[in-house]
C-alpha cells in the first residue's frame, strides 16, 4: 500500500461546479496535512494546511478524518483557474515529508 | 525577494556525465530540501539540511551528494549520470520547526539523460 494515495483523475467539470479529492494515508501517526497545487510544468504551491477542526480559505475546505486516515478537498464555484494538479502532502514526523502523486483538475468553460 | 532560484532550467545530460544543479534562497531559511518528481509521481526527497554544515539523506539519495556551506546555497550533485535519473528535480526551503510550515519550492530543473 502506497504511503499517500490519491485518484488521479483527471476530474473534468464545468465552470460553477463543486468538486472533492480525497487522499488516504497509511501511517496512523502522521501528524501534518497540506494541499498543494502544481500547475502545469511548474513547482508546487502551498494551498492550504489541514487542521483537525477542518479549515475553510474563500471556496476551499479542507477536512481531515484521522479514525479513517483520509483527508479531503472541496471547491465550490470552480473557476477556469482551478484547473491545475492538486497535491495531498502528509508529515508523518520529523522531516519527512509524503506527497502523493496528486489529483488532475479541469474546469471547462 | 527571490525566493527559491534553480539553474539552470533544463539539461540534457550523456550517461556517465557529472553535473550540480544549483538552488539558493534569499529568506533566510534554516530548512532545504531537494525533490525529484517522475512523471505521473509524487516527489521524493533526495537530500535534506537542517542547516549550513549538516546534511542528511532523504528517501532516494543513491546517486546524489550535496553541501551546505552557507544557508542560502544548497547544490546537489549527479557523479554519474543514469537514465533512470532523468526527472524533474525541485529545490525547497522552509523556516524549519514547525509542524504545519510551508516548504517553498524553486521552478524546478529539467534533466534529461541519454
Amino acid at each position: 500500500r502506497k504511503e499517500v494515495e490519491q485518484d488521479p483523475g483527471p476530474f473534468n467539470v464545468p465552470e460553477g461546479a463543486t468538486v472533492a479529492f480525497n487522499c488516504t494515508y497509511s501511517n496512523s501517526a502522521s501528524q501534518s496535512f497540506f494541499w498543494y497545487r502544481q500547475d502545469c510544468r511548474k513547482e508546487p504551491k502551498l494551498l492550504m494546511s489541514v487542521y483537525s477542526s477542518g479549515n475553510e480559505d474563500g471556496r476551499f475546505t479542507a477536512q481531515l478524518n484521522r479514525a479513517s486516515q483520509y483527508i479531503s478537498l472541496l471547491i465550490r464555484d470552480s473557476k477556469l483557474s482551478d484547473s491545475a494538479t492538486y497535491l495531498c502532502v502528509v508529515r508523518p514526523g520529523g522531516f519527512k515529508t509524503i506527497f502523493g502523486a496528486g489529483t488532475r483538475l479541469f474546469v471547462k468553460a | 525577494n527571490a525566493g527559491v532560484t534553480q539553474t539552470p532550467k533544463f539539461r540534457i545530460l550523456k550517461i556517465g556525465q557529472s553535473m550540480t544543479l544549483q538552488c539558493t534562497q534569499d529568506m533566510n531559511h534554516n530548512y532545504m530540501y531537494w525533490y525529484r518528481q517522475d512523471p505521473g509521481m509524487g516527489l521524493k526527497l533526495i537530500y535534506y539540511s537542517v542547516g549550513a554544515g549538516i546534511t542528511d539523506k532523504g528517501e532516494v539519495p543513491n546517486g546524489y551528494n550535496v553541501s551546505r556551506s552557507t544557508t542560502e546555497d544548497f547544490p546537489l550533485r549527479l557523479e554519474l549520470a543514469a537514465p533512470s535519473q532523468t526527472s524533474v528535480y525541485f529545490c525547497a526551503s522552509a523556516t524549519g520547526g514547525a509542524r504545519q510550515e510551508t516548504q517553498y519550492f524553486g521552478p524546478g530543473t529539467r534533466l534529461l539523460v541519454l
